[in-house]
């Protein structure tokens, strides 16, 4: 089993609707969670950061975190084609030495 | 968010020979860089840590005689393929972590890698 398991979909919307990433892991000592975006070879680009539970917004994004469940999530609202991209979960351990470990990542596809 | 400059973006090569690969964080002094490798639709694997100063620690499986890392000052770290094969090929890409207190860790724009 992966430390961190997201569903690689791809996940086809269409424009405009509500989009719902997740990510579930088994590492209880995680404190620090992450949503990247990364288009087609392109670096990965920091969303959402979080600390230990609870949510975030930030515009049309909005991250949840549930350390009980062990179960994160990014909603994207009003999604847009040019939100297409892969979505990769990332979480990290104070005592890690700040290494992120990450998630497979989910291929998101918003049609016009 | 602070910015990671990584080049070239985009390389071809003879197997054999050797390439090198620029990571600079522009605006902040990065005490920390990460070295990660990415094949199509797959995720980041990491290879290296790269702490300025002092030798990097590589991940099980990765050979550091080949992937030479180099963070000579805060602000810079190298990746050299050496002696390049196709199974090299691949999509290299390098972040930054700026220091103790921040866990937000930035990436630059990769590198895809081609050898021919």
């Amino acid at each position: 089993q992966k430390e961190v398991e997201q569903d690689p979909g791809p996940l086809s919307v269409p424009e405009g609707a509500i989009v719902s990433l997740n990510c579930t892991y088994s590492n209880s000592a995680f404190q620090y969670f992450m949503w990247y975006r990364q288009y087609s070879r392109k670096g990965p680009e920091l969303l959402m950061y979080t600390y230990s539970s609870g949510n975030k917004e930030d515009g049309r994004f909005t991250a949840q975190v549930d350390k009980s469940s062990k179960y994160i999530s990014l909603f994207i609202r009003d999604s847009q084609p040019s939100d297409s991209a892969t979505y990769l979960c990332a979480m990290s351990d104070m005592d890690a030495g700040n290494m992120l470990t990450f998630g497979g990542g989910t291929r998101l596809m918003v049609k016009p | 968010g602070a910015v990671v400059s990584q080049h070239p973006s985009w390389v071809i090569c003879k197997s054999g020979t050797s390439v090198k690969i620029e990571c600079r964080s522009l605006d902040f002094q990065a005490t920390t860089m990460f070295w990660y490798r990415q094949f199509p639709k797959q995720s980041l694997m990491l290879m290296a840590t790269s702490n300025e100063g002092s030798k990097a620690t590589y991940e099980q499986g990765v050979e550091k005689d080949k992937f030479l890392i180099n963070h000579a000052s805060l602000t810079l770290s190298t990746l050299t393929v050496t002696s390049a094969h196709p199974e090299d090929s691949s999509f290299y890409i390098c972040s930054a972590f700026p220091g103790t207190g921040n866990e937000k860790l930035f990436f630059g724009s990769g590198t895809q890698l081609s050898v021919l």
